[in-house]
């Protein structure tokens, strides 16, 4: 269960979309439409963004979108927001019960 | 409201077993489909993670991590414990326990705020 590979950071200015990989392997993310994105504020426990690669829980603002192809998921999010600045995690189901994260992405709001 | 809080030693020495246990309301682990796993994060780094128990108490483990740790419920209390045998300064980590539904294990929609456990003689 090797970590999912995202970029350390990527950034934005206000107003702007960003987009964040995840890339693993036919074993986790492009076996299975079962990957999961979640936000993390400094000091704060993650929140569920995405789930099902491009659905979005209740509360979640529209500017947050996901998508697959193959290998590899992304995480886009439009009208960047200053409260959007945190560390963003991307998860997929990987077999056998089991679920791999990925490295984890800062996004900075210039 | 669901929530879900761990509790735990904030520190433990080398080779000593860490005991957790995550208590929870706002659901039933009896509800078919609930889980309850635990996650955790060394500082600075990225979120791990280590199993899942389901309402039926199935078990699952993380593979690299599996000969390690034992997770249990207790329905009564609301509580679900995880051990973890061994402990190493590398296992220094603030530790979450969250919440499935449905047997969606990549989907934790509700998480506990972490607790901090260093491991240091």
């Amino acid at each position: 269960q090797s970590a999912l590979t995202q970029p350390r950071s990527v950034s934005g200015s206000p107003g702007q979309s960003v987009t964040i990989s995840c890339t693993g392997t036919s074993s986790d993310v492009g076996g299975y439409y079962f990957v999961s994105w979640y936000q993390q504020h400094p000091g704060k426990a993650p929140k569920l963004m995405i789930y099902d690669v491009n659905k979005r829980p209740s509360g979640v603002p529209d500017r947050f979108s996901g998508s697959k192809s193959g290998n590899t998921a992304s995480l886009t999010i439009s009208g960047l927001q200053a409260e959007d600045e945190a560390d963003y995690y991307c998860c997929s189901y990987a077999g056998s019960y089991t679920v791999v994260f990925g490295g984890g992405t800062k996004l900075t709001v210039l | 409201q669901v929530t879900l809080r761990e509790s735990g030693p904030a520190l433990v020495k080398p080779t000593q077993t860490l005991t957790l246990t995550c208590t929870f309301s706002g659901f039933s682990l009896n509800t078919r489909g609930m889980c309850v796993s635990w996650i955790r994060q060394p500082p600075g780094k990225a979120l791990e993670w280590l199993a899942h128990i389901d309402w039926d108490d199935n078990k699952y483990y993380s593979t690299s991590l599996k000969t390690r740790l034992t997770i249990s419920k207790d329905t009564s209390k609301n509580q679900v414990v995880l051990t973890m045998t061994n402990m190493d300064p590398v296992d220094t980590a603030t530790y979450y326990c969250a919440r499935i539904q449905t047997l969606r294990w990549y989907e934790f929609d509700s998480w506990g705020q972490g607790i901090l456990v260093t491991v240091s003689s």
